[in-house]
């Protein structure tokens, strides 16, 4: 079945960087378009970004402004989120979620990665 | 940009129906889909599409999207429904969530 795999998570200072990994087993990776999304604790899921099959287009949320870049390697499977800038406020969990063929939902989700941000 | 709104909370008694709407403006012109999430866990595929059920969900889920609001509908509440549940669209380059009600079974 098809499984999605965050890791990279933990706990970093301000203005430090992270890179996020997810990787991805049981599908035809570059048929899917890859998303991530956060939830900070207590909180409702928060879109970041999107990245078609091939990694040709990418959408960001505007509320990022720039800090953060998506990423994916199809030869192993994997899908990526570097973050930089780091402030408190990105303290959250990270799902990585796949779209079959870019329709604009999500039937397949990570279990999630925490990122804290604190000095 | 694009907002979606849900109300925070919606209680319902065992065995009853439960309603959660999602509001938008021309939300109709857009296909919804819908989430639910468990205490701790990741979120789970309800319904696309406005109504179409995934493979492996409960009959008891159903939905409508017409004119400014779209509803998620679940028939027979039971306690294991309790749960978080968001609405998605996407609107011009972007994912957009609700931002989430907490279904409460009494």
């Amino acid at each position: 079945q098809v499984q999605l795999v965050e890791s990279g998570g933990g706990l970093v200072k301000p203005g430090e960087s992270l890179r996020l990994s997810c990787a991805a087993s049981g599908l035809t990776f570059n048929d899917y378009y890859m998303t991530w999304i956060r939830q900070a604790p207590g909180k409702g899921l928060e879109w970041l970004s999107y990245i078609s099959g091939s990694g040709s287009t990418i959408y960001y949320a505007d509320s990022l402004e720039g800090r953060f870049t998506i990423s994916r390697d199809n030869a192993k499977n994997s899908l990526y989120l570097h973050m930089s800038n780091l402030r408190v406020d990105d303290t959250a969990i990270y799902y990585c979620a796949a779209d079959y063929g870019a329709s604009y939902f999500f039937d397949t989700w990570g279990q999630g990665t925490l990122v804290s941000v604190s000095s | 940009s694009y907002a979606l709104t849900q109300p925070p909370s919606v209680p319902v008694s065992p065995g009853q129906t439960a309603s959660i709407t999602c509001s938008g403006e021309n939300l109709g012109n857009k296909d919804v889909c819908w989430y639910q999430q468990k205490s701790g866990q990741s979120p789970v595929l309800v319904i696309f599409q406005d109504n179409v059920r995934p493979s492996g969900v409960s009959e008891r889920f159903s939905g409508s999207n017409s004119g400014n609001t779209a509803t998620l509908t679940i028939s027979g509440t039971q306690a294991l429904d309790e749960a978080d549940y968001y609405c998605q669209v996407w609107d011009t380059s972007a994912v957009v969530f609700g931002g989430g009600t907490k279904l409460t079974v009494l």
